[in-house]
């Protein structure tokens, strides 16, 4: 997975609490990502990060933020998790176009 | 509202035949394009890019563009049971940022 992790790989938690997942590289990519996959939607981007402490907001980034202090490290906040926020996360990096992804986080809310 | 397009599928085809997989998309200005495989329950893994029209092969695989139809093609030759995966077509949409397809289902049969 192009030296990506992703912390949790999977989770549950219940509607109204916050919720962070957290993605890790290693290869120093200028460009990081983090994208939702829902059935029948496909991946629809959140928000993305083009260098430290610069992020601006993807296709669906309503309920959501983020944070990158680090080159290495993109997280991705859920201040309150709604029912609808139940899906696959993924993490991607990037340095000159092509996008790599981590293995993903499985997010359910009850 | 940049939109790319695909056949959900699913594509099925023998052992040892060509795949053809197709994808358009809306914006003009779009000047590169991505395809990635994904098998149930993984991340999404880049297989080709390609910026200009044309053809371009590596290994079984080939990527077509056709900016003046807004048309891109992924073939896979002597297609294998193990190429039975979803595959995701992806135009760079500016700000770093790449714009996905739903994917088509590809089904291979032995």
């Amino acid at each position: 997975d192009a030296g990506i992790t992703q912390s949790p790989r999977h989770k549950v938690t219940e509607t109204g609490t916050p919720v962070t997942l957290r993605c890790h590289q290693t290869e120093n990519h200028r460009y990081m990502y983090w994208y939702r996959q829902d059935p029948g939607h496909g991946l629809r981007l959140i928000h993305y990060s083009y260098g430290v402490k610069d992020t601006d907001k993807g296709e669906v980034s309503d309920g959501y933020s983020v944070s990158r202090s680090k080159t290495e490290d993109f997280l991705l906040t859920l201040e309150s998790a709604t029912s609808s926020q139940t899906s696959v996360y993924f993490c991607a990096i990037s340095d000159r176009g092509e996008q790599y992804f981590g293995p993903g986080t499985r997010l359910t809310v009850t | 509202q940049k939109e790319v397009e695909q056949n959900s599928g699913p594509l099925s085809v023998p052992e040892g035949a060509i795949a053809s997989l197709n994808c358009t998309y809306s914006d003009r200005g779009s000047q590169s394009f991505f395809w990635y495989r994904q098998y149930s329950g993984k991340s999404p893994e880049l297989i080709m890019f390609i910026y200009s029209n044309g053809d371009k092969e590596d290994g079984r695989f080939t990527a077509q563009l056709n900016k003046a139809s807004q048309y891109v093609s992924l073939l896979i030759r002597d297609s294998q049971p193990s190429d039975s995966a979803t595959y995701l077509c992806a135009a760079y949409s500016g700000y770093s940022t790449l714009t996905f397809g739903k994917g088509t289902m590809l089904l291979v049969s032995p």
